[in-house]
């Protein structure tokens, strides 16, 4: 059974770096093809997409945040880590971490089919 | 501004069919998928790969595609199904990925 869990900080301040994990079960970043995103949500707006680390360490970012993301992983914990510098009220959102599905026929590319329950981040003095 | 483009809000009374849209240049490339959001909760992938469900997805969800246009019929749509749908898919430069605003379905 696939299941994702973020934790970190609630509140962060202005300028200040986030740091979130995702804890992995029922799955491993070290088996190849798979892959973990961040997606994350402002209050009442749409999902935003984040980026990808794949089980060879390859990483994808949102282009209008790549200078302010860093996506990592621990194999040995079976963790995700998201950090995210400078950070800004209009950050305040509902961050998820989700696992990419490995087996779809065609493109999984996009396709995030386990989700965590997300954390809600506020950025704010 | 998202590169998919979702109706912000469709209704459909209870029992009838409804089909919610996601326009987009990359979708002439690429497969869209499609998630359920409900109030509070995180999202749930329903179509993938355009037109296949996941298991423990109703077969009265269903998806299609043409030309730069994804779409999520709900056949015999259920007060359950109540909730905001997402499409998502590769962006235009293929190595990153989209997701449209968002379709609040409401079931009349």
């Amino acid at each position: 059974q696939i299941t994702l869990k973020e934790s970190g900080p609630t509140l962060v301040k202005p300028t200040q770096t986030l740091t979130l994990t995702c804890t992995l079960s029922g799955f491993s970043l070290s088996t190849s093809g798979v892959g973990v995103g961040w997606v994350r949500q402002p209050p009442g707006k749409a999902l935003e997409w984040l980026g990808f680390i794949y089980w060879n360490d390859a990483k994808r970012y949102r282009p209008s945040l790549k200078s302010r993301l860093t996506i990592t992983k621990d194999t040995s914990k079976n963790q995700v880590v998201l950090i995210m510098t400078n950070m800004d009220p209009v950050d305040t959102a509902t961050y998820y971490c989700a696992h990419r599905r490995t087996n779809c026929g065609g493109d999984c590319y996009s396709v995030l089919d386990y989700w965590g329950h997300g954390t809600l981040i506020t950025v704010s003095s | 501004s998202s590169e998919l483009t979702q109706d912000p809000a469709v209704s459909v009374a209870l029992g009838q069919t409804v089909r919610i849209t996601c326009q987009g240049d990359s979708l002439r490339y690429y497969s869209a998928s499609w998630y359920q959001q409900k109030p509070g909760q995180a999202p749930v992938l329903v179509i993938f790969d355009e037109h296949n469900r996941p298991s423990g997805i109703p077969d009265r969800f269903s998806g299609s595609s043409s030309g730069n246009t994804a779409s999520l019929t709900v056949t015999g749509a259920q007060a359950e199904d109540e909730a905001d749908y997402y499409c998502n898919s590769r962006g235009s430069s293929g190595d990153h990925v989209v997701f449209g605003g968002g379709t609040k379905l409401t079931v009349l």
